[in-house]
Formats: C-alpha cells, structure tokens, sequence
C-alpha cells in the first residue's frame, strides 16, 4: 500500500520568505509524486509531478519539488511567499503504472501573514 | 479544454433521501475518477472507469452507493438512503491514458452534499 504523510496541517510564513511544506512517502514500488494546492470551495489544481525522470520538479507559480529517494520525501518550496499562495496544498502518491489510483495525504493549509 | 465539470455545485438534502450527481469530464479523457474528501481531510478515492467500465471500487463505495459512466462521457453518482456521515465534497477527476502510460488527473470543483 502506498501513503503520504504530510508533517504540519497548517503552516504561517511572512510575504516574501521561503515557503516549505513536508511531504514524506511510502511505497513498495517506484513512486508517483504529486503536490495539487485547492483553493476555498474549489476543486484541486496540480502544481507540479514526479515521474522518475529529474528529481528536482519545477510547477506552476513559482513552485519547485525535491525528490529524495533516501529520505523518502517530496518537499514543496517556493523561494518567496506571495500572499495568492495562502490554499491548501495535498502531496499525493500513485503506483507509477496502472490506472493511477492516487492516494493523498490530509493536507497543509498556508497562511501567508502580510 | 473547458475542464472538468460537476453539478450541482451544492446539495443539501434530509436524511434518507437519494441523491445523484453529475461529472463531465475532459471530453477526450478516457478515464473518470470519484473521489471523497470531508472536512480536513485530503480525498479518498471511490471508484473509477476506463471508458464505461468501471474497473475498481473502493470499500468506502457501500452498497448505497452507485456510479455510472454509461456511454464512456459523463459520469452520474448516485447514494440512496443519505446518512449523516454522507456529508462530504465530492470531487469528480478525468485523465488521459495512452499507451500505458497516465497523463495525472484533473479535477472539477466538486459537489458539496449537505445532510439534513
């Protein structure tokens, strides 16, 4: 079975510093990795993936997803926070074959304090 | 590409009334996925078809619950006898599959089910 556990369900950072948020996985197989971010009432969008090609993934708005296979994580950051950031964002995990179920984790919620 | 679409966007119903709803894909997507996700939780998959054929579902899918995807387009949702604990977004998602391989999954803006 795959998992993802997302370490901190909300985290604050100031406009304009760095933006982290942890994502760790476990998998039996070689792994897809997501981050989606989803806004109030609104449906998830997916910023960035993880396919086994460069382990460094650069998304949408300015973010960007290490994978460290040692670490087993999928850390999220954005070198400096803009204030249309505050949403929640989902790390995720598929099977990297098969119909792609995807198994996400519960979520950080970011406040980006002006 | 005019995305994902789910209606309604909102339901709110009494207790032991059935409900559907409604998912458009992405008109050239061939795989449809359900979701759940309730209130600080990330969402819990429920079912999924390739085409019309629904190829898994997930033990959280009781026997209230029924999906469809008749002609391999839209898909409909149906729980019968609603609960209390039915009360979740349910989010529909749509994505290409070609060759074995899977291009992710893009999401509508779910339906909201309110339960009285």
């Amino acid at each position: 079975a795959q998992s993802v556990t997302q370490l901190g369900s909300h985290v604050s950072v100031s406009e304009g510093a760095l933006v982290l948020l942890r994502c760790n996985y476990s998998s039996s197989v070689p792994p897809y990795l997501f981050w989606y971010v989803q806004y109030p009432n609104q449906g998830l969008q997916l910023l960035l993936k993880y396919t086994s090609a460069a382990t460094l993934v650069k998304g949408i708005n300015g973010f960007e997803a290490e994978f460290k296979k040692s670490e087993t994580s999928f850390h999220l950051t954005k070198p400096s926070a803009h204030m249309s950031d505050a949403a929640e964002y989902f790390c995720a995990v598929s099977d990297s074959g098969g119909y792609q179920k995807v198994t996400f984790g519960t979520g950080t919620k970011l406040q980006v304090i002006p | 590409d005019t995305g994902v679409s789910q209606d309604p966007r909102h339901k709110i119903t009494k207790r032991g009334q059935n409900v559907t709803f409604r998912c458009d894909p992405i008109s050239e997507h061939n795989r449809l996925y359900w979701y759940r996700q309730t209130l600080g939780q990330g969402p819990e998959f429920l079912t999924y078809f390739q085409n019309e054929a629904q190829l898994e579902k997930s033990r959280l899918l009781s026997d209230r619950f029924s999906a469809e995807r008749p002609k391999g387009s839209f898909s409909t949702l149906e729980i019968q006898r609603t609960e209390q604990g039915d009360s979740a977004m349910y989010l529909c998602a749509s994505s290409l599959e070609t060759g074995g391989y899977n291009q992710p999954q893009h999401f509508g803006d779910g339906t909201r089910l309110s339960i009285l």
